[in-house]
């Protein structure tokens, strides 16, 4: 069955950088897109961006863009994410999700505090 | 961006109830309008993809409905198990973009 694995919580500092794994299982990795999504406390879902593991292309929600960086190993089936210049604002769980949003993995906590 | 707003934020009503939950784009998002379910601690859940089509294992007590900018998610008999934060989240324009939930609990 699908399954889509991600690392575990973080605690960084304000100003640090942040990378966090999605390890896909149960399906063909570079048959679907990968999307991320954030969810701060209590609060919505962000839509983030997505990456084709396929062909590596990329796009990002234009609040994120300056903020996400995509990537993914083919070799691994693993998609990651990384978010630059950390404040108390990315404080959030960060989930990524897979075939249209019908698979969804577990979430990571990020906490950003000095 | 296409804003997607949510009623009621919460909502309680009792078991057995018929309960319906609304979200309204700010524009004709041609259906392309998911459901999602949010239990505490866990990831969301999809339960209806393009406005009306019943996600594989999901209950048929579930139903949704809508179309333009104007859409409905039906839980027609309320379950203790249905407690939840629901999301609408439309995929017809970038960015994607979800509700802000209505919080489901049990009178």
């Amino acid at each position: 069955q699908v399954k889509l694995l991600q690392s575990g919580a973080a605690l960084v500092k304000p100003g640090d950088s942040v990378k966090m794994s999605c390890k896909a299982s149960g399906y063909t990795f570079t048959d679907y897109i990968i999307h991320w999504v954030k969810q701060s406390h209590g609060k919505s879902l962000e839509w983030i961006g997505y990456i084709n593991p396929y062909s590596g292309g990329t796009n990002y929600n234009e609040k994120f863009k300056s903020k996400a960086t995509l990537t993914v190993d083919k070799s691994s089936s693993t998609a990651y994410m990384e978010f630059s210049r950390l404040t108390s604002e990315d404080s959030a769980i960060y989930y990524c999700a897979s075939h249209w949003f019908a698979y969804w993995g577990q979430g990571t906590l990020v906490t950003v505090s000095s | 961006d296409i804003q997607m707003t949510q009623s009621p934020s919460v909502l309680s009503a009792s078991v057995g109830d018929r309960v319906t939950l609304n979200c309204k784009a700010s524009q004709n998002i041609n259906k392309y309008l998911n459901w999602y379910q949010q239990k505490l601690g866990e990831a969301p859940k999809l339960l209806i993809y393009n406005t009306n089509n019943l996600q594989t294992g999901i209950p048929s007590r579930f139903s949704g409905s809508g179309s333009g900018t104007d859409y409905t998610l039906t839980i027609s008999s309320l379950q203790p198990e249905d407690v939840a934060t629901y999301f609408c989240f439309q995929h017809n324009s970038w960015p994607l973009t979800f509700g802000s939930g209505t919080k489901l609990e049990i009178k």
